[in-house]
């Protein structure tokens, strides 16, 4: 089946505590990309990915690394995270190519206390 | 700044009412437009898109949109809506790259 696969569903750290949020697809797409959700605010990029080694902020990117040594994972690293990255994060992926739509993943609620 | 603009915040209506939701987005030139839905406690999934010809768009469930240039719009459309269209809705917007840019959602809430 394809899919978007997140881990964790649910998290809930300290703040400071480096972490570490894992992105999978099964669908061989060259783009991958990290969004936070917040009420009001919709959907807003962090980091994206054009394809292996190939990574640019988006929106929202402080606090916030990624890495992609292979096509299939993106991971999200927060590396000392605050309360104000607590949030709903999405990863998503799609083929290169502007008209295709983004697979999501579950989601990840993190929450940093 | 280019954006995406969702008008309702949060719409409420009953069973078998009309659903009209508006989208306006701000960039010029050639736009792939999406809508997603996300329902409670799910992931989002993609209602439709447009990227060219018919501007009048149908999509799964019974939903469609209607992309006017000229208004810069791409509204949501719904002849009678259910209970289970109770959701989160999502206009979004891309120009050339994957570069996808979010409206603020709105959320409906259909009362059985």
């Amino acid at each position: 089946e394809a899919q978007v696969t997140q881990n964790p569903r649910y998290l809930i750290t300290v703040t400071g505590k480096k972490l570490t949020v894992t992105c999978s697809q099964n669908m061989n797409h060259e783009y991958m990309s990290w969004y936070r959700q917040d009420p009001g605010l919709g959907l807003r990029q962090i980091y994206y990915s054009m394809n292996v080694e190939v990574t640019d902020k988006g929106d929202v990117p402080e606090g916030y690394k990624v890495s992609r040594k292979e096509k299939r994972n993106f991971p999200l690293i927060l590396e000392s995270p605050s309360p104000n990255q607590t949030s709903l994060y999405f990863c998503a992926s799609t083929s290169v190519g502007g008209g295709s739509p983004l697979h999501f993943g579950n989601g990840t609620r993190l929450t940093v206390t | 700044a280019q954006s995406v603009s969702q008008h309702n915040h949060h719409v409420i209506l009953s069973e078998a009412a009309s659903l009209e939701l508006g989208c306006n987005y701000s960039y010029g030139g050639t736009v792939n437009l999406f809508w997603y839905v996300q329902y409670p406690g799910q992931h989002l999934q993609l209602l439709l898109k447009y990227f060219s010809g018919d501007p009048l768009v149908k999509g799964i469930k019974g939903f469609e949109a209607e992309f006017i240039k000229s208004k810069f719009s791409f509204n949501l459309r719904k002849p009678s809506v259910q209970w289970s269209d109770t959701a989160e809705y999502f206009c979004a917007v891309n120009v050339f790259t994957n570069d996808m840019r979010f409206g603020a959602g709105t959320r409906l809430t259909v009362k059985p």
